[in-house]
């Protein structure tokens, strides 16, 4: 399958900061890429879906000016949680879409936030 | 109802049984169905795509679609302790665009 790599794989940071988490494609051009969250011992939440070259989408309850979506080319999406607090320590997993609307969505490793 | 609905578990199965999973979902024109595994802490695996009505088979994997009846089914053959996990149903709606999920199913594999 696809290759999806994340980065950084966890990271801790101090309330009021903001962190950014890369999401790229290693072997394949991604059109569209997706941003979820998921709490512990519950499912997938997506958060927004990423089309390169134009605005994201976000779902309904997520702030846009708080997870600042940026997705500038074919194989790179970036999101920002901005000013950070402890309710958003959470694991970001992005995914990126081979190919048609209908196409298999590859994860990548995902991504530990835990805000002190 | 939910979109997508999974049985959450735990299917408790002996190594070398066959482990059947199954999911529905909602919308009648959903055009792509996937099922993920996700072990505790890690990100999903995408282990097996139907996108037309019966059987599709990979390895010890064997994935059923019945649009019909909307739902879709995975069958592990041989079970191994190391399939232990949560197999997670992924469903492209027929707006498309984006995957809706199941609540996932807790696999436990026992030696």
């Amino acid at each position: 399958g696809a290759v999806v790599s994340q980065h950084p794989s966890w990271v801790i940071c101090k309330s009021g900061t903001s962190v950014k988490i890369e999401c790229r494609s290693l072997d394949f051009q991604a059109t569209t890429m997706f941003w979820y969250r998921q709490f512990p011992k519950q499912s997938l939440m997506l958060m927004a879906t990423s089309n390169e070259g134009s605005k994201a989408t976000y779902e309904q309850g997520v702030e846009k000016d708080k997870f600042l979506i940026n997705h500038a080319s074919l194989t790179l999406s970036t999101l920002t949680v901005t000013s950070a607090h402890p309710e958003d320590s959470s694991f970001y997993i992005c995914s990126a879409r081979v190919g048609l609307v209908w196409g298999e969505q590859f994860f990548g490793p995902g991504t530990r936030l835990t805000v002190l | 109802q939910k979109e997508v609905e999974q049985n959450s578990g735990p299917l408790s199965v002996p190594e070398g049984a066959i482990a059947s999973l199954n999911c529905t979902y909602s919308d009648r024109g959903s055009q792509s169905f996937f099922w993920y595994r996700q072990y505790s802490g890690k990100s999903p695996e995408l282990i097996m795509s139907i996108y037309s009505n019966g059987d599709k088979e990979d390895g010890r994997f064997t994935a059923q679609l019945n649009k019909a009846s909307q739902y879709v089914s995975l069958l592990i053959r041989d079970s191994q302790p190391s399939d232990s996990a949560t197999y997670l149903c992924a469903v492209n709606a027929a707006a498309g665009n984006k995957l809706t999920f199941g609540g996932g199913t807790r696999v436990l594999v026992k030696p």
